[in-house]
């Protein structure tokens, strides 16, 4: 099983809608969470951290699981700038930062 | 304030050749990250520095790569004798401490041919 899993899409969401990705981890003992947004052949940017009380940003809403151990993140109104993909990062406490495979959005006119 | 430098950042190398990435982290940063990204999968930690040392190398293939980090200069990560599986986007970050937040280069994009 891979530390951390996310369903690699694409999703293909018209302008306006709202989307949800769920991401899964492995290690119960987890620290801390994140999302992270790449553009294509782009490095990756820190879209948000993830907190236990759940934390929004904008348009942007992220929620953490510990006892089901998934984060998600949820975005409404969605944006043709929002298409990229999404990346599942979780700090298992070894001093890196494992990412997930990424979702990939699509945000059509 | 400059953010985290990569260079090349296209390099195209012959089966056989090496491959030298260098990686120069924000002012002030003593960490540094190097990741792999290979074409449509994830991005997979190799190597962790602070300078002069290697603190977790886990990641590092266990032939033909090699990281430094020295008291002057850039983070380098080196590749022997690259082979087409070497073919990836490498990516290099840094942070002022050991912290969760890391900021990344725009990457270096090696192709072997």
């Amino acid at each position: 099983r891979k530390e951390v899993e996310q369903d690699p899409g694409p999703f293909n969401v018209p302008e306006g809608a709202t989307v949800a990705f769920n991401c899964t981890y492995s290690n119960s003992a987890s620290q801390s969470f994140f999302w992270y947004r790449q553009d294509c052949r782009k490095e990756p940017k820190l879209l948000m951290s993830v907190y236990s009380s759940g934390n929004e940003d904008g348009r942007f809403t992220a929620q953490l699981n510990r006892a089901s151990q998934y984060i998600s993140l949820l975005i409404r109104d969605s944006k043709l700038s929002d298409s990229a993909t999404y990346l599942c990062v979780v700090n298992f406490g070894n001093e890196k930062l494992t990412f997930g495979t990424g979702t990939r959005l699509t945000i059509i006119p | 304030n400059a953010g985290v430098m990569q260079n090349p950042r296209h390099l195209v190398r012959r089966r056989g050749q090496e491959a030298r990435l260098r990686c120069s982290p924000m002012k002030g940063h003593s960490h540094v990250y190097w990741y792999r990204q290979l074409p449509e999968e994830g991005l997979k930690f190799m190597v962790y520095l602070q300078k002069e040392n290697i603190i977790d190398e886990s990641g590092m293939p266990k032939e033909r790569f090699s990281a430094e980090f020295p008291k002057e200069g850039p983070s380098i990560l080196r590749i022997q004798q690259v082979v087409r599986g070497d073919s990836a986007a490498y990516f290099c970050a840094s942070s002022p401490i050991q912290t969760d937040t890391i900021y990344f280069g725009e990457g270096s994009w090696l192709t072997v041919v």
